[in-house]
């Protein structure tokens, strides 16, 4: 199997605290993690690419100084949303790959308040 | 840019019936499409895929077709269950699923009732 879980499932906090996404494959390695936002409604959208070992690579527009991500071991990958603020409250998902297919985690609920 | 046009759920149905979930794509050269499945409480999971001009991906009972002409990747299935009822996402990448990100549509909501 492809295995992909996330934690915390749901997380509440303040404005301007920071809150950190755990990603991990389970039963397989991946040198390549995805993380997705999702707001109500609309599409999945790539926030960036996390290679391990490496920087990740974001995409036009997400601000990498906010959205700090590390993927410090060949099964974990994780996601900082620093000083978050109620715009930042959205839906996380993140995926790793495997050959040539993605597997998504369950995704993270982020509400700031 | 890539972009994915889905048709707006949520699409309601009976049992058994006859399922199109439309999908039209805008990309440069010949990217690879797919379709995902996200059922209540649970993650993405590949349903299809195909990478080529008139491939065909097909599983569990669901089949796409790749239409470079018409740019599309409907999702058929000839008889639904309840069991179908979930989100269905379109999207596309150009490198094979594997190293780029995807690019997806809004997603379609299937309701299937007995």
């Amino acid at each position: 199997g492809a295995v992909v879980s996330q934690h915390p499932s749901r997380v509440i906090c303040k404005s301007g605290t920071s809150v950190k996404i755990e990603c991990r494959s389970l039963d397989f390695q991946a040198t390549t993690m995805f993380w997705y936002r999702q707001f109500p409604k609309q599409s999945l959208m790539l926030m960036a690419t996390s290679n391990e070992g490496s920087k990740a690579t974001y995409e036009q527009g997400v601000e990498k100084d906010k959205f700090l991500i590390n993927h410090a071991s060949l099964t974990l990958s994780t996601l900082t949303v620093t000083s978050a603020h109620p715009e930042d409250s959205s839906f996380y998902i993140c995926s790793a790959r495997k050959g040539e297919t993605q597997y998504f985690g369950p995704g993270t609920r982020l509400l700031v308040l | 840019g890539d972009s994915v046009t889905q048709m707006e759920g949520p699409v309601t149905l009976s049992e058994e019936a006859f399922l199109t979930i439309n999908c039209t794509y805008t990309a440069t050269g010949y990217p690879s499409l797919f379709w995902y499945v996200q059922y209540p409480g649970e993650g993405l999971q590949l349903l299809l895929k195909a990478t080529k001009a008139d491939d065909k991906g097909s599983n569990k009972g669901f089949e796409a077709t790749y239409r470079k002409e018409t740019t599309s990747f409907h999702l058929e299935k000839g008889s639904v269950q309840v069991s179908d009822s979930a989100v269905y996402f379109c999207a596309l990448t150009h490198s094979g699923g594997g190293a780029d990100g995807l690019t997806f549509g809004k997603g379609t909501h299937l309701i299937i009732q007995p």
